[in-house]
């Protein structure tokens, strides 16, 4: 299996932009989770997925952030309007329900000017 | 406060020593008990894990967990500079779709 991909690695937008992060998880995963990584408060769990259906938000900071999973193979994680604060990594893992272990992708570096 | 405590370092070491890495936690409900491990520009990767309290040992790595004081500890015996990378530890309530808590990282440089 090739993982958990992350798509695009690395994106610049300005600020007021739409951004789209998208995520396939592992095959026969069927838990999603999306991260935001950042120097200052490290990783901290935005939203996850399970059966495709979101379970525990609490962690979105606002309402310009959103996320969708459409289907067991895609997930996407929205801002609109984009703001300079929101720059950092973005990172998508999946889980299956029979074990602990969460696989994290490679991550979205974003970076709003 | 946090619910999951780890000093962020640097911690550098040389080549061959053992290694201690901690962090705290705060919250009486959390079960299992996590490592990760994440190289520059890459997604943290599971090192070790635990559920309650104990001792795992897989190779060079031994994780650690007293729950009675809330302390998770990972060592690393004969550290090589490919050690050399963030160690996040990671908490969760339960198993399965739960999602994970997470320290700060401390970043690990072993000197060869």
């Amino acid at each position: 299996d090739a993982g958990v991909i992350q798509s695009p690695r690395h994106e610049v937008t300005e600020m007021g932009q739409e951004v789209t992060l998208r995520c396939k998880p592992i095959s026969g995963h069927n838990s999603l989770f999306w991260y935001r990584q950042t120097m200052m408060r490290g990783l901290e769990l935005l939203i996850y997925f399970n059966n495709n259906v979101p379970i525990d938000d609490s962690g979105m900071p606002e309402d310009r952030f959103s996320a969708k999973m459409p289907n067991a193979s895609f997930s996407t994680l929205k801002i609109q309007p984009s703001e300079p604060r929101d720059s950092a990594v973005y990172f998508c893992a999946s889980s299956s329900d029979a074990n602990t272990e969460a696989f994290f992708g490679q991550g979205t570096r974003l970076t709003v000017v | 406060q946090k619910e999951v405590e780890q000093d962020p370092g640097p911690l550098s070491v040389p080549e061959g020593a053992i290694v201690s890495l901690n962090c705290t936690y705060s919250n009486s409900a959390f079960q299992y008990f996590m490592w990760y491990r994440q190289y520059s520009r890459k997604g943290p990767e599971l090192l070790m894990y635990t559920y309650s309290s104990g001792n795992k040992e897989d190779g060079r790595f031994t994780a650690q967990v007293d729950k009675s004081s809330k302390y998770i500890s990972l060592f690393i015996r004969d550290s090589q500079p490919s050690d050399s990378a963030t160690y996040l530890c990671a908490t969760r309530r339960g198993g399965g779709a739960d999602g994970l808590t997470f320290g700060k990282g401390t970043h690990l440089i072993i000197q060869p």
